[in-house]
């Protein structure tokens, strides 16, 4: 049973919305990353946290931003929406401790449709 | 940086059929290798993985085995069932670092009842 929940699950709204996409973790782990997904299945990471305060970006860049107040949340969010925003959005987890080496914990995603 | 690349694209068998994914990696010191499996609305979830000291390790009906001279690793379903349709990932990372998993593009298996 994964241990990282992301909220909503789907989600469709308004061009020129501000969103936030929770993603939470109750495993302890550091390390917590996000993915979009495209239709055509590729993961593109567009952001990462080493630990509380701390936040990079990812390969692909993204009009997105990250926050991390706490261990356990890693909230996404988008200023201003657009149809381009279109997409999967997947959370996940590591712990550090170990090297990366027990690999990632993925939340269930968040579909976002903008119309 | 890490390139993963991940082959074939979709790929269906029929049920009882054997299937296999291949992944080739670009940076030697790459030294972990988990397959993940996707699931339709669901995130990916660790399958297996093989570290870079290990040639192979099975798990039931699937199997993994890696290459570190030709740095390519492979996952092998046995007696596939309806069951693992899904997309399946490979990736791989360092130990040092960011560590940060590096994912081949997908695979979608289909099996064929």
């Amino acid at each position: 049973e994964a241990d990282i929940y992301q909220t909503p699950r789907y989600l469709v709204i308004g061009t020129g919305k501000k969103i936030t996409l929770e993603c939470s973790q109750t495993m302890g782990h550091d390390k917590m990353y996000w993915y979009q997904q495209d239709p055509g299945m590729e993961l593109h990471l567009i952001h990462y946290s080493y630990g509380v305060n701390s936040t990079e970006k990812g390969d692909l860049s993204s009009e997105s931003t990250v926050s991390r107040i706490r261990t356990e949340h890693f909230p996404l969010t988008l200023e201003s929406a657009r149809p381009s925003h279109t997409s999967q959005y997947l959370c996940a987890s590591s712990d550090p401790r170990t090297g990366g080496i027990y690999g990632y914990t993925f939340g269930s995603g968040t579909r976002l449709t903008v119309v | 940086g890490e390139n993963v690349e991940q082959h074939p694209s979709t790929l269906s068998v029929q049920e009882g059929d054997s299937a296999v994914i291949k992944c080739t990696y670009s940076d030697s010191a790459s030294n972990y290798f988990p397959w993940y499996k996707q699931e339709l609305g669901k995130g990916p979830q660790l399958i297996i993985d093989i570290r870079s000291n290990v040639g192979e390790k099975k798990d039931q009906r699937i199997a993994v085995t890696l290459n570190k001279t030709a740095k390519h690793f492979s996952l092998h379903i046995t007696e596939t069932q309806p069951e693992d349709s899904a997309v399946y990932f490979c990736a791989a990372s360092r130990s040092t670092g960011a560590n940060n998993l590096f994912f081949g593009t997908g695979t979608r298996l289909t099996v064929i009842p």
